[in-house]
């Protein structure tokens, strides 16, 4: 069973980093590119980052460009999410997802919770 | 940036009625249309990918279509459990570019 399982969420002050980590299982995540989404508290959804199977290939939203870094390791199966300098309107529940060759997020993790305020 | 219009925001329907939901992309995007379901409190869920492919467990009352740069998704004999809310998400380029999404309610 494919599962993706975020952490590292948190109340984080203006200016502040976090990191947020999304453990994979059930399936080969190295051949995978995989993404960042975020949901603002009652609204939609924005996508943040992505990263190819190999890391070969990186894009980021331009709200976040610069201030967040994506990355995975092979390893642990496990995708990261760098955030630096954080901003009030990056409060959100960022949720990661897998992304198939066909170019489509099948599988979502549950979100996880960053709120930046002082 | 591709821009993705999504229209209505929010509607309201009687079971087994027939509803359709539309994004306009602001240029071509091919077939690199997803379209995804999120029930409240919930994660997205896949419905369509490639602008008409049912995803996995996907009722088949569910369809996507595409005309030019205008998709749409289509639900049939609306259930009370298609309540949510829609996205469509264009895959082409990047940056990644959600519909503002569409809030299903139903009568």
């Amino acid at each position: 069973e494919v599962q993706l399982v975020e952490s590292g969420g948190g109340l984080v002050q203006p200016g502040r980093s976090l990191k947020l980590s999304c453990v994979a299982s059930g399936f080969t995540f190295s051949t995978y590119g995989m993404n960042w989404i975020r949901q603002a508290p009652g609204k939609g959804l924005e996508w943040v980052a992505y990263i190819s199977s190999g890391s070969s290939y990186i894009y980021y939203a331009e709200t976040v460009k610069g201030r967040f870094t994506i990355s995975r390791d092979k390893a642990k199966n496990t995708l990261y999410l760098q955030m630096t300098s954080l901003r009030s309107e990056d409060t959100a529940l960022y949720y990661c997802a897998r992304e198939t060759p066909g170019g489509y997020f099948d599988y979502w993790g549950q979100g996880v919770m960053v709120t930046v305020s002082s | 940036d591709i821009q993705m219009t999504q229209s209505p925001a929010s509607l309201s329907a009687s079971p087994e009625e027939i509803v359709t939901i539309t994004c306009q992309a602001s240029q071509d995007i091919g077939n690199w249309l997803v379209w995804f379901q999120q029930k409240p409190g919930k994660s997205p869920q896949l419905l369509i990918y490639s602008a008409t492919n049912l995803a996995d467990g996907i009722p088949s009352r569910f369809s996507g279509s595409r005309s030019g740069t205008q998709f749409s998704l289509k639900i049939s004999r609306l259930q009370v459990e298609d309540t949510g809310i829609y996205y469509c998400l264009q895959r082409y380029s990047n940056p990644r570019t959600f519909g503002g999404g569409t809030k299903l309610e139903l009568k």
